[in-house]
């Protein structure tokens, strides 16, 4: 399977602390998405990076890839309660029709 | 905003009945995705279609079957609902394949 993989499965911290969730993937890509979804509702997409960025920030989100070692890095700074959900990263594999979702992180932040 | 739009949000079926799960979008996107959402697994890409009456199998199409009449419908069927098939389901459009997806509010399904 082509199928990422999120780590930790499950975070808990205090609001205002930073977030920091891990994707590791399989194959070679073209880019990589960061999804959010929140309890019972469908996926929103974050932000995207390409193959050949190594870093992209959008707002308080910071997101990193290391295409040597396969893996990638999404930082929620400042985090609210608001921001709890579970995040997936996507990846679309060269050659590939459709995006591989990893198996998503569980994000509490606690007020 | 692209709206993806899902029949249903609850569904509660029977063992042995043919299930229709509807999904419509509204930008004209060519490509449309049903998957599967399990607790543990993420999600699953069962079908998805990159133009009107074409589809592709995706990692989970056993028991199931999709159509797409219409570029903005892209309908899920299970022929023969087992308990197996108790899921989250969600649909999702996007235009070019690798860009980001656009995903409905799901349709919780549960077999009995």
């Amino acid at each position: 399977s082509q199928q990422g993989e999120e780590d930790p499965q499950a975070l808990s911290i205090q609001e205002g602390e930073n977030a920091t969730m891990n994707c590791s993937y399989k194959t070679s890509i073209n880019n990589l998405q960061w999804y959010r979804q929140n309890s019972g509702r469908g996926l929103v997409h974050l932000i995207l990076i390409r193959s050949n960025e190594r870093e992209k920030h959008s707002g308080r989100l910071r997101v990193t890839l290391d295409t040597s070692k396969k893996s990638s890095s999404l930082l929620i700074t400042a985090s609210r309660a608001a921001d709890t959900a579970s995040y997936f990263c996507a990846t679309d594999g060269t050659g590939a029709n459709n995006l591989f979702f990893g198996t998503g992180t569980r994000l509490t932040v606690i007020p | 905003d692209v709206k993806v739009t899902q029949s249903s949000r609850y569904l509660v079926k029977r063992t042995g009945e043919k299930v229709f799960l509807e999904c419509v979008q509204d930008m004209d996107h060519e490509n449309m995705f049903w998957y599967r959402q399990d607790p543990g697994l993420g999600l699953r890409l069962i079908y998805f279609s990159y133009d009107v009456k074409m589809k592709e199998k995706g990692d989970i199409p056993e028991g199931y079957s999709v159509s797409r009449e219409k570029k903005e419908r892209f309908s899920l069927i299970l022929e023969s609902a087992s308990t197996n098939q108790t899921s989250m389901y969600l649909c999702a459009s996007t235009g070019v394949h690798n860009q980001p997806q656009h995903f409905g509010d799901g349709t919780r399904l549960s077999i009995l």
